[in-house]
This record gives structure tokens, sequence and C-alpha cells, in this order.
């Protein structure tokens, strides 16, 4: 069964420094998305990703986020400047085309600890 | 706007005993509906949607959730549960346009008293 691949699963970064955090959506799917858990919340929006442009964000993808497409088959989320804040779970996921069954698939996720 | 409303963030149930989690929505918009599960340590996997049709929805390990638009609510079951069903559970609601953002509940985690 097709999957969402993320890596790493796990990441610990200083504050202040940039991470990447990667990606690779299932192969037909055109829809693509980040979502983030803080420990103990909710798995909160971030940002959608439609056609090699930004569709929608949230008010917590500031200016030290952005995605990227580069290749076709991954998609990254990168945090520029780490803040202590940053610390959360960070899921990838993508739906399919606009026939499809709308639902969207999630990975693994990659944890990220900002000391 | 929409939004979701997970009532109870703890739930216990004794093994073999019903299952019943409760999710309220609100939505401008008529919705999609769905519960996903999270295994410790793991990602989010669906368990089951509402998009349109049978309000009676069965998913995945013996789930199944009705819709229930005068109530606005879309409450997961299992009639009967099993140790393997311990994890957080969340429900979510997204407008019907499909691939559209999720917004979440704040989640239930379910613990099966043997």
């Amino acid at each position: 069964e097709p999957e969402v691949t993320q890596t790493p699963s796990h990441q610990v970064t200083q504050m202040g420094q940039e991470v990447i955090l990667r990606c690779v959506p299932i192969s037909n799917h055109l829809y693509f998305y980040w979502y983030r858990q803080i420990l103990g919340q909710k798995v909160e929006f971030l940002v959608s990703f439609y056609n090699n442009e930004i569709s929608e964000k949230s008010e917590i993808f500031d200016d030290q986020f952005s995605v990227e497409r580069p290749d076709g088959s991954n998609f990254t989320l990168k945090i520029r400047s780490t803040k202590l804040e940053d610390s959360a779970m960070y899921f990838c996921a993508s739906s399919g085309p606009r026939t499809g069954t709308f639902e969207a698939f999630f990975g693994q996720g990659t944890r990220l600890t900002v000391v | 706007a929409q939004s979701v409303t997970q009532l109870g963030s703890h739930v216990s149930v004794s093994e073999g005993a019903l299952v019943l989690l409760r999710c309220n929505y609100s939505s401008s918009v008529p919705p999609y509906l769905f519960w996903y599960v999270q295994y410790p340590n793991q990602g989010l996997q669906l368990l089951l949607k509402y998009t349109t049709g049978a309000t009676l929805v069965k998913g995945i390990n013996g789930f199944e959730a009705e819709f229930k638009k005068s109530e606005t609510s879309f409450h997961l079951t299992k009639p009967s549960a099993h140790m393997s069903d311990a994890a957080e559970y969340f429900c979510a609601v997204s407008p019907n346009f499909g691939n559209e953002k999720l917004t979440f509940g704040t989640g239930t985690r379910l613990t099966i008293i043997p």
C-alpha cells in the first residue's frame, strides 16, 4: 500500500539553527500538507501546497517557515531559525486528485526537539 | 470556519465493553468528517470517513461512526473493545470541497482495562 514517508524520524537541533524536514508524498497525489502536534496538544494545520505554490497557511506559518517541492517527489518544510517552541511532532500529509476519496494520508512524523 | 469538540480527553473501558468516543463539529459549509487513530510513537491512521451518502460509516478494526446533521455529531463506536484499541483518537473536519485542510479536535485517549 502506498504511504507517505518522512525523514528523519527524530531531529535534535540547537535554538537558532535551520532545520529541513523531508517528506515523500504518495506518488500520484497532488495536494500536500504540513501539520504539527506539540506534545500533549492537538494536531494543528500549518500549510497546504498545490500546483507548486502555497494554497493556504495558518497564522503559525510565519516568515520563519517555508515549503518547497524541489524535485517533483520530495516535499520539504524548512524552519529558518528554530525556537524552543518549535519543538513538536511534524506530520506531512498528501491527498489525491479531485475525483478521489479526499482523504489525507499522513506520514509517521518527525519529532523535532529544539534545545 | 470549522471547529471540532471532543468530549472527554480520557476514556477508559473494560475489555469487551462498548467504546463510545464523542465528537461534535461546527462548520459553515457541509462537512467531510474523519476519525484518525494514533498509536504510541506512530503517525495518524485513518479509521473512517464520512463524505456523502450513507450516514453510518464503517471503518477499520470494527469501528463505525454515524453522521447526525441535526446534532452536528460524528460519534465513534465499537461494540466490543480489544486491548489493541488503546490509542489516541482524533476527530477531524474539512469543508466538503475535497483536498482541504483538516481541523482536528483535541483528541481522546482510550485506555482498555483488562
